[in-house]
């Protein structure tokens, strides 16, 4: 059973900062990653999407890398914004296309 | 071009009462998926669908049923609702066979007293 794994759970930082939130993955034969923001009481808005054969994708201030043979991603946000603010999920696809969700992390951008 | 909707938004319900919640996707995708979202779990895959016709169970199926009789609609049923099955629902569809990118909808918010 895939276990995702997203640490840290919450993070705090001034703003301008570079942002690095992690994520892992316990068995390595996926078809893709993706990244997702949520806002609160909101849905989840796909941010970034990374085939098993890439190993990185980037838009914007956003930059995800993947790592599958040892089971992690990265996403960075470049010189971070109060408008960053939210939770950020990392999904993995495996058969059948379902997605295992980690359980986020919560960033809070201070101005 | 709506993309994924989902109705109600909100709903508050008795235990062992049903209701369904209705999923409809406007962009012709082949898979439409349920997941559950509790605090500090993620969310989870209640049941999905790889075509019109078709249901698969995911990790938490028991106590909730769901059907596909429209390409575009998928609902997902409780048939009688428990106060464990308090949760936010999110329907997500997806179509793109290269890359297999899930859309989601905005959830709804169910409590069960």
């Amino acid at each position: 059973k895939q276990e995702v794994t997203q640490i840290p759970a919450a993070l705090s930082v001034p703003e301008g900062e570079n942002l690095v939130l992690n994520c892992s993955f316990t068995d390595s034969a996926i078809y893709n990653l993706q990244w997702f923001r949520q806002d609160p009481g909101k849905g989840l808005t796909s941010l970034l999407l990374i085939q098993s054969s890439q190993r990185e994708q980037t838009s914007g201030r956003l930059n995800a890398s993947l790592d599958k043979s040892s089971g992690r991603s990265t996403l960075y946000i470049a010189a971070s914004q109060p408008g960053d603010s939210a939770t950020y999920l990392c999904a993995v696809s495996e058969n059948d296309y379902k997605l295992s969700f980690g359980a986020g992390t919560t960033v809070t951008v201070r101005a | 071009n709506a993309g994924v909707t989902q109705t109600p938004k909100f709903r508050v319900l008795k235990t062992g009462q049903s209701m369904t919640l209705l999923c409809a996707q406007d962009m012709n995708h082949e898979y439409m998926y349920w997941y559950r979202q509790d605090p500090g779990m993620g969310l989870r895959l209640i049941h999905y669908s790889v075509g019109e016709g078709t249901t698969a169970k995911g990790e938490v199926p028991d106590g909730y049923n769901v059907s596909r009789l429209k390409k575009q609609n998928f609902l997902l049923g409780l048939e009688s609702a428990a106060p464990s099955q308090t949760s936010v629902y999110f329907c997500a569809s997806g179509g793109d066979r290269a890359s297999y990118e899930q859309y989601f909808g905005p959830g709804t918010r169910l409590t069960v007293t």
